[in-house]
C-alpha cells in the first residue's frame, strides 16, 4: 500500500536558522511530489512538486526540495527561516496508476523561534 | 491568482441531518477532489471526479456520500445522513488535464463539518 512517513510531528527552529523536514514515502510505482503548507485555520498551499527531471526543485517563499530515489525521500529545505514560516507542513505523494489521489503524510508542524 | 473556494467556512449540523458542502474549483480545471481532515489526523482522500463521473473513490466514501457538479462552476459533496465521525475539514481540490503532464492539485480553504 502507498504511504506517506513525516518521521518529525513538531520542529522548533531559531529565526534565520536552516530548516529541513523530512519525508519519506512508499510506492509502488513512479511517484510524483509534493509539499503542501497549512497555516492556522488556513488551507494547504502548494509549496513544490516534483514530476520528473532535476531532482532538485525550487518552490515558492524560498523552500527547495530533492527527490531522492534510492533512498525513497523527497526532504523540504529553506536556508534561512522566518518567523511567518511557523505553519504545518504535509509532504503528499500521487502516480497516475493510482489514479491521481494524493496520500498524505502526518504533517510537521514548525515553530520559529526568535 | 485564481484559487478554489468553498463555502460555507463552517457548518453545524444535527446527526442524521443531510449537508451539502458546495466548491468552486479554478475554472480551466477538469479533475475535482474532496479530501477530508480530522482533526489531529492525516488529510484523506474521499473522491475524485471527471468528465461529470467519479473516477476513483476511497472506501471512507460509502453511500452516504455523493458528489455532483451541478452547473459548469460548482462541485458538491453531499451526505445524506451525517454521523458525529463524519466531523471534519473537507477540503476541495482541482488539477488540470493531467494527462497532458501537469499533477498539481490545488486546495481551497476547507469547510469545518461539526455534527452534533
Amino acid at each position: 500500500a502507498q504511504s506517506v512517513t513525516q518521521p518529525d510531528i513538531h520542529i522548533t527552529v531559531s529565526e534565520g536558522a536552516s530548516l529541513e523536514l523530512r519525508c519519506n514515502y512508499s510506492y509502488g510505482a513512479t511517484p510524483y511530489l509534493f509539499w503542501y503548507v497549512q497555516s492556522p485555520g488556513q488551507g494547504l498551499q502548494l509549496l513544490l512538486k516534483y514530476f520528473s527531471g532535476d531532482t532538485l526543485v525550487q518552490g515558492i517563499k524560498g523552500f527547495e526540495a530533492e527527490f531522492k530515489r534510492s533512498q525513497s525521500s523527497f526532504n523540504l529545505r529553506k536556508p534561512s527561516v522566518h518567523w511567518s514560516d511557523a505553519a504545518e507542513y504535509f509532504c503528499a505523494v500521487g502516480a497516475k496508476e493510482y489514479g491521481n489521489k494524493l496520500v498524505f503524510g502526518a504533517g510537521t508542524i514548525l515553530r520559529v523561534k526568535s | 491568482e485564481p484559487e478554489v473556494t468553498q463555502t460555507p467556512s463552517h457548518q453545524v449540523t444535527q446527526m442524521g441531518q443531510e449537508v451539502i458542502l458546495r466548491c468552486v474549483p479554478i475554472s480551466n480545471h477538469l479533475y475535482f477532489y474532496w479530501y477530508r481532515q480530522i482533526l489531529g489526523q492525516k488529510v484523506e482522500f474521499l473522491v475524485s471526479f471527471y468528465n461529470n463521473e467519479i473516477s476513483e473513490k476511497s472506501e471512507i466514501f460509502d453511500d452516504q456520500f455523493s458528489v455532483e457538479r451541478p452547473d459548469g462552476s460548482n462541485f458538491t459533496l453531499k451526505i445524506r445522513s451525517t454521523k458525529l465521525e463524519d466531523s471534519a475539514m473537507y477540503f476541495c481540490a482541482s488539477s488540470e488535464f493531467w494527462q497532458a503532464g501537469s499533477y498539481e492539485q490545488y486546495f481551497g480553504p476547507g469547510t469545518r463539518l461539526t455534527v452534533t
